[in-house]
């Protein structure tokens, strides 16, 4: 099973609305990743765990607030975004750091308004 | 800076063609990863190569990594609809995080 989990599958949100993002997997994997992608563009990285712990933050703003309450789940906090945020913002996972072979989820259509 | 060129950038073929879609760099990479996304959708992995000449195959879809480790190819035989998509070359960076190339979409029309 290489399957990660994303909720919601689609998100609208004001700029003032505090909003989760939600991930998922169950594949024992030790490292998990943010991804931002704009429409015909590939992804780009927000944020790396390892282990649990935060290991990459991308220089993304802090209206994006990232958390890893335990080795399968991770959120991303939404506070304040602007509609420049909107975006397909997808998760993925990996065996651990440094390991190539990601596995993505099928991402959360993000509009905000 | 690692940097991966994919090529063409747009391609669109009719049903029973073949192709294929190159991804370029000057750096050497331990691996490199292929994906097909679908619209509003996450990346699915294809392939992983790993071994410098390394060739895969998968079902019609022939994944080939450089001697070097600096390029790869994809190459479809017989292309069919479903084979339209966002196809994304990938390979590790030097902080864990995967460098994307551009993306080839493709189009294949019935």
């Amino acid at each position: 099973d290489t399957e990660v989990t994303q909720t919601p599958k689609h998100l609208v949100m004001g700029m003032t609305n505090k909003k989760s993002l939600k991930c998922e997997q169950h594949m024992g994997h030790r490292a998990m990743y943010w991804y931002k992608q704009k429409a015909k563009k590939p992804p780009e990285l927000m944020f790396v765990y390892s282990y649990e712990k935060l290991s990459i933050n991308e220089s993304v703003p802090s209206r994006f607030s990232p958390e890893c309450p335990n080795s399968s789940l991770l959120n991303l906090h939404l506070h304040a975004l602007q509609p420049e945020d909107s975006a397909l913002y997808l998760c993925a996972s990996s065996e651990g750091p440094y390991q190539e072979t990601q596995y993505f989820g099928p991402g959360t259509r993000l509009l905000v308004l | 800076t690692q940097l991966l060129e994919q090529s063409p950038q747009f391609l669109s073929i009719q049903e029973g063609e073949n192709l294929t879609v190159y991804c370029n760099s000057s750096s050497v990479f331990s691996s490199l990863q292929w994906y097909r996304q679908e619209p509003g959708e996450g990346p699915v992995l294809l392939v992983t190569v790993v071994t410098g000449g390394e060739v895969k195959k998968l079902k019609r879809l022939t994944f080939q990594f450089g001697d070097a480790r600096k390029d790869s190819s994809l190459h479809i035989t017989a292309a069919q609809p479903g084979d339209t998509g966002l196809y994304l070359c990938a390979g590790g960076g030097s902080q864990g995080n995967l460098i994307f190339g551009k993306g080839t979409k493709l189009s294949v029309k019935p």
